[in-house]
């Protein structure tokens, strides 16, 4: 699995959009990027994935960089229940352990 | 949605008892994982199953041990409790289609005194 960089920790207005990034600059051709978080005492949640091209669902869109380098993910109208550690994982299948690096600590502040 | 279920959120049990956590899943999955999760050290995965009656050790087993009668269903058994399985206790599951995430449950909190 290529190994991700994260920023420990961002603030947020809420309401405002959080745009958490992730540099991933080994990543091969057929890993995917994956983004979960998880709040204080609860399991991970997954949030989105991608290849190569940008994703959006419900929770959140994923931007990925042409070059692969790099994703931002972006929660577009942030909430206090929004407040979590998020998890970037770059891996070509889910299939065995997950690793998550420290993360980054998102605090959404009113 | 992906549904996957843990039995408690929070049990205590006493030194040498053998305990039982039970996992469902609704979505059909192939793939089922236990991991325990601790401060400083992350996710950490136990076993891991990737059909009925299937199970591949993960990276802290001992101690553990599994069982999956029915696809949806995986126990994790630890035989006699000791303090330092005091943890928190994750489960997930996924397709077989390897792109597709893992989903993990609320967890359980299980202490050991």
């Amino acid at each position: 699995d290529a190994k991700t960089t994260q920023p420990p920790s961002m603030d947020c207005a809420e309401g405002r959009a959080a745009n958490l990034p992730c540099n991933h600059s080994t990543i091969s051709g057929n890993e995917y990027v994956y983004w979960y978080r998880q709040i204080h005492s609860q399991g991970p949640q997954y949030i989105i994935h991608g290849l190569k091209n940008n994703e959006t669902n419900e929770m959140a869109s994923l931007i990925i960089t042409e070059d692969r380098k790099s994703s931002t993910l972006i929660l577009p109208h942030a909430t206090l229940r929004d407040t979590a550690v998020y998890y970037c994982i770059v891996r070509a299948s889910q299939g065995g352990k997950l690793i998550f690096g420290q993360g980054t600590e998102l605090s959404v502040k009113p | 949605d992906v549904k996957v279920t843990q039995s408690s959120r929070y049990l205590v049990k006493r030194t040498g008892e053998k305990v039982f956590l039970e996992c469902v899943q609704d979505m059909d999955h192939e793939n089922m994982f236990w991991y325990r999760q601790d401060p400083g050290l992350g996710l950490r995965l136990i076993y891991f199953s990737y059909d009925v009656k299937m199970k591949e050790k993960g990276d802290i087993p001992e101690g553990y041990s599994v069982s999956r009668e029915k696809k949806e269903r995986f126990s994790l058994i630890l035989e006699s409790a000791s303090t330092n399985q005091t943890s928190m206790y994750l489960c997930a599951s996924s397709s077989r289609q390897t792109n597709q995430p893992q989903h993990f449950g609320d967890g359980t909190r299980l202490s050991i005194l």
